[in-house]
């Protein structure tokens, strides 16, 4: 059975900092997707990773996907309000089987 | 081309009242997928369904939980005798592709039973 973890689950950072969200999972996979979601909202798409070494940028979010590792990250350059919401990793099993989702990290960045 | 559409944005349901949740999926696509969302948590397969066929209902509740997608109209999520942990967020994807690929997600029901 396909399990998806992220970590932290809770992030509180400063404006102007970096830092790294994990996403990690359990067996083998050939995409992975990251979503966005601001509160009473719907999911919105960030990032779609295909490849091993895939590496994806947009704004102050960059994505990356290492397949024999089993992990993903999210990197936040430059932290900024707008920033705050809560990312999910997804992750695809390989055949015609629907995403797992880990639980979320909610983001908080504070002046 | 509009997206995902779900209704209602919120649902009330006294407990042992019966919930219907819609879905219209985006136009062109055929696959749609039905998450539950708890409070702080991440979302939980339900079920994935074709047009007139359910493909994996492995996430599905046994009891009181059901779901169609009919060739006209919209896909339908069906709670009966709704109970306080049915309480949540009720997410529906589409794709145009099945399985695992990229799916678009609507707004959500939020459903509360009292």
């Amino acid at each position: 059975e396909l399990k998806v973890e992220q970590n932290p689950l809770f992030l509180s950072m400063q404006e102007g900092k970096n830092y790294t969200i994990y996403c990690n999972y359990s067996t083998t996979s050939d995409r992975l997707y990251w979503y966005r979601q601001d509160p009473g909202k719907s999911l919105e798409s960030l990032f779609v990773l295909l490849s091993n070494g895939a590496v994806k940028q947009e704004g102050r979010l960059m994505a990356s996907l290492d397949t024999k590792a089993r992990l993903s990250t999210l990197h936040i350059t430059a932290a900024v309000h707008d920033l705050s919401a809560t990312y999910f990793c997804a992750v695809a099993n390989p055949g015609n089987t629907p995403l797992v989702f880990g639980k979320g990290t909610r983001l908080s960045v504070i002046a | 081309n509009a997206g995902v559409m779900q209704n209602p944005r919120h649902l009330v349901r006294r407990r042992g009242q019966e919930a219907r949740l819609r879905c219209s999926p985006m136009k062109g696509h055929s696959h749609v997928y039905w998450y539950r969302q708890l409070p702080e948590e991440g979302l939980k397969f339900m079920v994935y369904l074709q047009k007139e066929n359910i493909i994996d209902e492995s996430g599905m509740p046994k009891e009181r939980f059901s779901a169609e997608f009919p060739k006209e109209g919209p896909s339908i999520l069906r709670i009966q005798q709704v109970v306080r942990g049915d309480s949540a967020a009720y997410f529906c994807a589409s794709s145009a592709v099945g399985g695992n690929t990229e799916a678009f997600f609507g707004q959500g029901t939020r459903l509360t039973v009292v």
